[in-house]
């Protein structure tokens, strides 16, 4: 059974740096792109960006470069979306999906609130 | 950048109704389109991929289409656990916008 399972809901002051996480299970990690979606509360879903774990090639939004890293290890099999200083404005649930064309397999969301 | 253009954004209907939303891409997508549906507080699920292609589990009352660079999505009767917001993506290449979504309620 495939499954996307991400790290817990954040908490963070503005300015803070974060990491956030996604494991794959079920299937060959490496060869599969696993893509970041933003969902700001009570908004749209926003395509952040892409990284295919077996080379790390990665693809952004051009809304979000820049903005955040997406990196993976493929030995642990996970995916990592990341920020070096948050802003009030990335609070919002992040998913990660698999994508294969389209996204098939979602992972749970993580929720990540920036507030003073 | 190719952009998505849903419509309406939201709409209301009665129990039994059909129910059409329509997306539109700027320039050439192929079939390169995915429907998904979100039920509120929870994870987006695919319904629909390569423009008409029913993902498995998914009731057959959702239909797509595609006519040039317009895609439909339809719910040929509308259920009550079709409360929900959709939404359209391109995957055809990056970046893959989805559409800015069409909530969909019961009257």
């Amino acid at each position: 059974e495939v499954q996307l399972v991400q790290s817990g809901a954040e908490v963070k002051k503005p300015g803070e740096s974060l990491k956030i996480s996604c494991k794959g299970s079920g299937y060959s990690f490496g060869t599969y792109w696993i893509a970041w979606v933003r969902q700001v509360p009570g908004k749209g879903l926003e395509w952040m960006g892409n990284i295919y774990p077996d080379d790390s090639d990665t693809r952004y939004s051009p809304s979000f470069q820049g903005q955040v890293t997406i990196s993976a290890d493929k030995s642990i099999s996970t995916a990592f979306l990341q920020w070096t200083s948050l802003q009030a404005s990335d609070t919002a649930t992040y998913y990660c999906a698999r994508q294969e064309g389209p996204l098939e397999f979602w992972g749970q969301g993580t929720l990540v609130t920036v507030s003073s | 950048d190719i952009q998505m253009t849903q419509s309406p954004s939201s709409l209301s209907a009665s129990v039994g109704d059909r129910v059409t939303i329509t997306c539109r891409a700027s320039q050439g997508i192929n079939s390169y389109l995915a429907w998904y549906q979100q039920k509120p507080g929870k994870v987006p699920q695919l319904l629909i991929y390569a423009a008409s292609a029913l993902q498995s589990g998914v009731p057959s009352r959702f239909s797509g289409s595609r006519s040039g660079t317009e895609f439909t999505l339809t719910i040929s009767s509308l259920q009550p656990e079709d409360v929900a917001t959709y939404y359209c993506q391109k995957y055809n290449s990056d970046p893959r916008p989805f559409g800015q979504g069409t909530k969909v309620d019961i009257k």
